[in-house]
This record gives C-alpha cells, sequence and structure tokens, in this order.
C-alpha cells in the first residue's frame, strides 16, 4: 500500500469543522484514498473514499488535492460521538489486505 | 451495525487451550478477511478469503491459526495451544468483489491467561 503520514493526534471543540490531514506523496493514478475511524473497543467503520474529485456523504467530507498527494477529511460539526482514532489508507489493489497505521486520534470535547 | 457479526464478543481462556470464533459476513459479500488488534496498535491483517478459497495469509498467521470459510458464508477462526500473545481482538470484515470497501464487524476480544 502506498504509504500514508497522518499527525497522531488533534483536538476539536464540539460543533466545530474537524479536519484531518493525510499525506500520500507516493500514491499512483488509480488508487483510491479510503478513509476508516474506530471509536474505542469498536470494529473500524468506514467512513468515505475517493479518487480524484472531492467527495461528500452523510458523515464527511473528503478533499483531495490536484496533485493527490495529499487528502483532508472535513467532519463539517464535530460532536462527542466523533471522539475516535481516524486512519487514512491507500490500498494498493483493490480487494486485498487494509493496511492500517496509528491513524490520528481526534478528541472532540464541549 | 454493519451487517457483519462476531461471536463470541468476548472469550477469556487459559493458556493452552484452543478457541475458535465465527464471522458471518454481509449476506451478498464474497471476500471475508480476519485481522488482529493489539492494544494502541492499528488492526494487522490475518488472512482473506474469496468465496471458500483462502487467497493470502500474513506472516502473522502462525502454524498455530487456521481460518475457514467451508461454504462460502460464515467463517471460522481457531487458535491452537494459545499463548498469552494471542490476547488481543479479532476483527472480520467483508466485501463485495471488485469493490475495496471492508466493513468490519464489532470484534472478539481475546484474553488469555
Amino acid at each position: 500500500d502506498a504509504k500514508t503520514t497522518q499527525p497522531p493526534s488533534m483536538d476539536c471543540a464540539e460543533g466545530r469543522a474537524a479536519n484531518l490531514p493525510c499525506n500520500h506523496s507516493t500514491i499512483s493514478g488509480n488508487e483510491y484514498v479510503y478513509w476508516y475511524r474506530q471509536i474505542h473497543s469498536q470494529g473500524p467503520q468506514y467512513i468515505i473514499h475517493g479518487l480524484k474529485n472531492n467527495e461528500t456523504n452523510e458523515m464527511a467530507s473528503l478533499i483531495i488535492t490536484e496533485d493527490r498527494k495529499s487528502s483532508t477529511l472535513i467532519l463539517p460539526h464535530a460532536t462527542l460521538r466523533d471522539t475516535a482514532v481516524y486512519y487514512c489508507i491507500v490500498p494498493t489493489q483493490a480487494g486485498t489486505a487494509l493496511i492500517f497505521g496509528k491513524g490520528t486520534t481526534l478528541s472532540v470535547s464541549s | 451495525d454493519t451487517g457483519v457479526s462476531q461471536n463470541p464478543r468476548h472469550k477469556i481462556t487459559k493458556r493452552g487451550q484452543n478457541v475458535t470464533f465465527r464471522c458471518d459476513p454481509i449476506s451478498e459479500h464474497n471476500r471475508l478477511y480476519w485481522y488482529r488488534q493489539t492494544l494502541g496498535q492499528g488492526p494487522e491483517f490475518l488472512t482473506y478469503f474469496q468465496n471458500e478459497a483462502q487467497l493470502e495469509k500474513s506472516r502473522l498467521l502462525s502454524d498455530r491459526f487456521s481460518a475457514e470459510r467451508p461454504k462460502g458464508s460464515f467463517s471460522t477462526l481457531e487458535i491452537q495451544r494459545t499463548e498469552q500473545g494471542d490476547s488481543a481482538m479479532y476483527l472480520c470484515a467483508s466485501s463485495l468483489f471488485g469493490q475495496e470497501t471492508q466493513y468490519f464487524g464489532p470484534g472478539t476480544r481475546l484474553l488469555v491467561l
């Protein structure tokens, strides 16, 4: 998998936007960027993925730079329930193992 | 709830005993994955199946570990002669062939005493 780099931790005030960055400078042209999160003691939860264009769903928005070397996951109005470890993953090949790094621990406080 | 279920959710066993975990994937998903997660680390890949065929095994999957998916539906992961180092969360995920999105179950937390 393309190597990804994320900050180890971030803080966010409840109700504010949380912007989680990820660097993936070795990404190839046909590789997607995936975001998962893991709330304490639960299984990882799929959030969103994208290739080139920005994507939005009911959970978050994904902004991918034009050169595709970095991306930002945006939680528009963070709540306490968004406190979790967020993983940015670039799978090398469809259907194979996901390689999880250490992710970013997001702490949302009131 | 992603639709992937795992049983049991928790298991405590004594060193040397055998344990078996079960995973029921989302019904139409033909790929099934097992991961292991130790405290403070991200999940690590163990093995995956496409239908009933086991296509890839990680070096983490020692000879004491065996996984099966006999009818291409549910899967079992067995650990023989458990060791304290096997204490971890065992996660199952499933996906549809041709799509990369994996959906995870809640995990089985194993404690080996």
